[in-house]
């Protein structure tokens, strides 16, 4: 079975700071892909990035970017120049690759980010 | 950008009552999930569903719960007879296709079984 461990419940850092958040897996899939999610007071869960296993290419989207490491099982996200905004709970995820359908998301118990002003 | 949508955002119930949660998923999508995250904990699968049927369960998807896509536009959760663990964030989601295509999120629904 796979698994999603966040090791960091809580994190706070100053607005405009770069910040990391770290994510490991567990899965004996070789192809699959990982995610993350962010969920905002709002609570609604809203994607922030997206990595295909079989890319070496680590995933960015703008001010956010992943650093994947395949062999070692690892997925942290880099925040650069947080904002405010950026406070939120952030869920690590992993869904095993099933051709042509989607298998269900494994989230991870999720970080808090607090960004202080 | 298309949105999956879910009502209702909030609804307190007595244990024992059926609940159905109602969900919108974005129209061109194929793939449907329900997940749930009972409050300060992790978000968990419930059931992913697909051409009229359910491809998948959790446990925690026991006979109190099923699925439905009465009208080719929305799909419901329902749960028979409520208990207080139920009490949770209910989650809609929705993609386009499978092989990890991009899955999008309702905003929840808060169910507070009372």
């Amino acid at each position: 079975a796979q698994t999603v461990t966040q090791s960091q419940p809580e994190m706070s850092v100053q607005e405009a700071e770069t910040v990391t958040l770290s994510c490991t897996y567990d899965t004996s899939e070789n192809n699959y892909y990982l995610f993350w999610y962010k969920q905002p007071p709002s609570r609604q869960m809203i994607l922030v990035i997206r990595q295909e296993a079989y890319k070496q290419q680590n995933a960015t989207e703008n001010r956010f970017s992943v650093n994947f490491q395949k062999a070692a099982k690892s997925f942290s996200l880099k925040i650069s120049d947080s904002q405010l905004g950026d406070t939120a709970m952030y869920f690590c995820a992993f869904m095993k690759h099933v051709l042509k359908r989607d298998d269900k998301i494994i989230f991870g118990k999720g970080t808090r980010l607090h960004i202080l002003p | 950008e298309p949105e999956v949508t879910q009502t209702p955002s909030h609804q307190v119930t007595q244990m024992g009552q059926e609940v159905i949660l109602r969900c919108v998923p974005i129209s061109n999508h194929l793939y449907f999930y329900w997940y749930r995250q009972i409050l300060g904990q992790k978000v968990e699968f419930l059931v992913s569903f697909y051409n009229n049927e359910i491809s998948e369960k959790s446990e925690i998807f026991d006979d109190q719960f099923s699925v439905e896509r009465p009208d080719g536009s929305n799909f419901t959760l329902k749960i028979r007879s409520t208990k207080l663990e139920d009490s949770a964030m209910y989650f809609c989601a929705s993609s386009q296709q499978g092989a990890g295509n991009t899955i999008y999120f309702g905003e929840g629904s808060w169910l507070t079984v009372v």
